[in-house]
């Protein structure tokens, strides 16, 4: 079974670029999760979808993000303008019902 | 903010026995304590999960104290490979997201 897969590894943009950040989840879970850490700072929950439903976006920063799960598969997440502060280590999770909380390895973004 | 408190780090010598406590003296009745661990900088890795009741798996074990006020992860015969920052994470039943704190950084010694 594929685990949940981030692309890409790895993002350098300049400050007021666009970047979007791709996560596919485990097959067949309905919960996705996206979370991040910045420097220095503890892995904090940005947002959960359940399929294609925002469930709970009370952890994303400002509107500058956006995050989507079309169809109820994978989910992108968009920072627009991107600023300096948005530099971190941005993590995608899934889970389905009553099992545990699988995370991807991340999407290293750095804003110059 | 979390609700755990765990030492900031800790060593161990590889092939004994680690044990991460965690403190969560204002755990609800209907509240899970989970435990990750993150190696690197890969994404978070599930360890185990319980309720009240002393939880065993093919990783880890996990001791919840009567009162659930603290528990302890225990990784019977630690090594290299279980260097990583440990979280013990309190999440309620009824909600999905997790709440990290910093975690204990534990070092396996050869």
């Amino acid at each position: 079974e594929a685990g949940v897969t981030q692309f890409p590894s790895h993002s350098v943009i300049e400050k007021g670029q666009t970047v979007t950040l791709r996560c596919d989840p485990i097959s067949g879970h309905d919960n996705l999760y996206w979370y991040r850490r910045v420097m220095g700072k503890e892995i904090k929950f940005l947002l959960h979808f359940v399929k294609e439903s925002k469930q709970d976006e009370s952890g994303m920063p400002n509107n500058r993000f956006l995050a989507e799960r079309t169809g109820g598969t994978y989910s992108t997440l968009k920072v627009q303008p991107a600023e300096l502060e948005d530099s971190g280590v941005y993590f995608c999770a899934s889970s389905r019902l009553g099992w545990g909380t699988f995370f991807g390895s991340g999407t290293r973004l750095t804003v110059v | 903010d979390a609700k755990t408190t765990q030492p900031t780090s800790m060593d161990c010598a590889e092939g004994r026995a680690a044990n991460l406590p965690c403190n969560h003296s204002t755990i609800s009745g209907n509240e899970y304590v989970y435990w990750y661990r993150q190696i690197h900088s890969q994404g978070p890795q599930y360890i185990i999960h319980g309720l009240k009741n002393n939880e065993t798996n093919e990783m880890a074990s996990l001791i919840i104290t009567e009162d659930r006020k603290s528990s302890t992860l225990i990784l019977p015969h630690a090594t290299l490979r279980d260097t990583a920052v440990y979280y013990c994470i309190v999440r309620d039943a009824g909600t999905y997201k997790y709440i990290f704190g910093t975690g204990t950084r534990l070092k396996v010694l050869a």
